[in-house]
């Protein structure tokens, strides 16, 4: 079975532009988180969504945002992006709606924010 | 507040040399603590899910334990293909998503 992908894997933009990450779950699986990984940081939970539905939100600005498809592909956007914005974005895919369903991860988009 | 803390947060071994990794949380309601394994540059790989204390996983070289406050990730003899960045995870009661501690950094020397 092929695990989660995510698109692009790297991208380097501008302050001030907006981006929009893709990733597609294991197939079956219907929930999909997104986080970001910073060095300072660490992993940082964005949003997780549930049969298109977004069902738990990070500590992150407006700025950020996600949807899902139908077919449980996800997207997230960042608009007016920042310097700090750079970072590794990972997405996690599981089978079902609850918290003890293991979350597998995709290798990540790595944005570059100059 | 909920929190997940993890130690050391670098770790240098020799091959063979074995040693443990400590995740300590602050969560109310224990549903699960999820242990991951992340390669630089790469994003992390599942490992063991343990859900109640007592509760242990073994896996190659590596076992999982679980207490009401903590969780130890055992390696015994590693080699060095098992540097990597361990990360632990824990979901806060009534909610879904996961905290993630800030990992231990583990390199095996030859």
């Amino acid at each position: 079975k092929a695990g989660v992908t995510q698109t692009p894997r790297y991208l380097i933009k501008t302050r001030g532009q907006q981006v929009t990450l893709s990733c597609s779950p294991i197939s079956g699986h219907r929930s999909v988180s997104w986080y970001q990984q910073t060095p300072g940081q660490g992993l940082q939970f964005l949003f997780e969504y549930f049969s298109e539905t977004q069902r738990n939100k990070g500590n992150f600005p407006g700025r950020f945002s996600g949807r899902q498809f139908s077919n449980s592909r996800s997207e997230m956007n960042v608009s007016t992006l920042e310097l700090g914005d750079s970072a590794l974005y990972l997405c996690a895919s599981s089978p079902g709606a609850t918290s003890t369903d293991t979350q597998y991860f995709g290798p990540g988009t790595r944005l570059t924010v100059l | 507040e909920d929190q997940v803390t993890q130690s050391p947060e670098a770790l240098r071994l020799q091959e063979g040399e074995s040693s443990s990794l400590n995740c300590s949380y602050t969560v109310s309601g224990l549903r699960g603590l999820f242990w991951y394994r992340q390669d630089p540059g790469k994003g992390p790989e599942f490992l063991f899910t343990l859900y109640s204390a007592g509760e242990e996983k073994e896996k190659e070289r590596l076992k999982a334990t679980l207490t009401k406050k903590e969780s130890f990730l055992h390696i015994t003899a590693p080699k060095p293909e098992d540097s990597a960045t361990y990360l632990c995870a824990v979901p806060p009661y009534n909610t879904d998503k996961l905290i993630f501690g800030t990992g231990t950094r583990l390199q095996v020397f030859p």
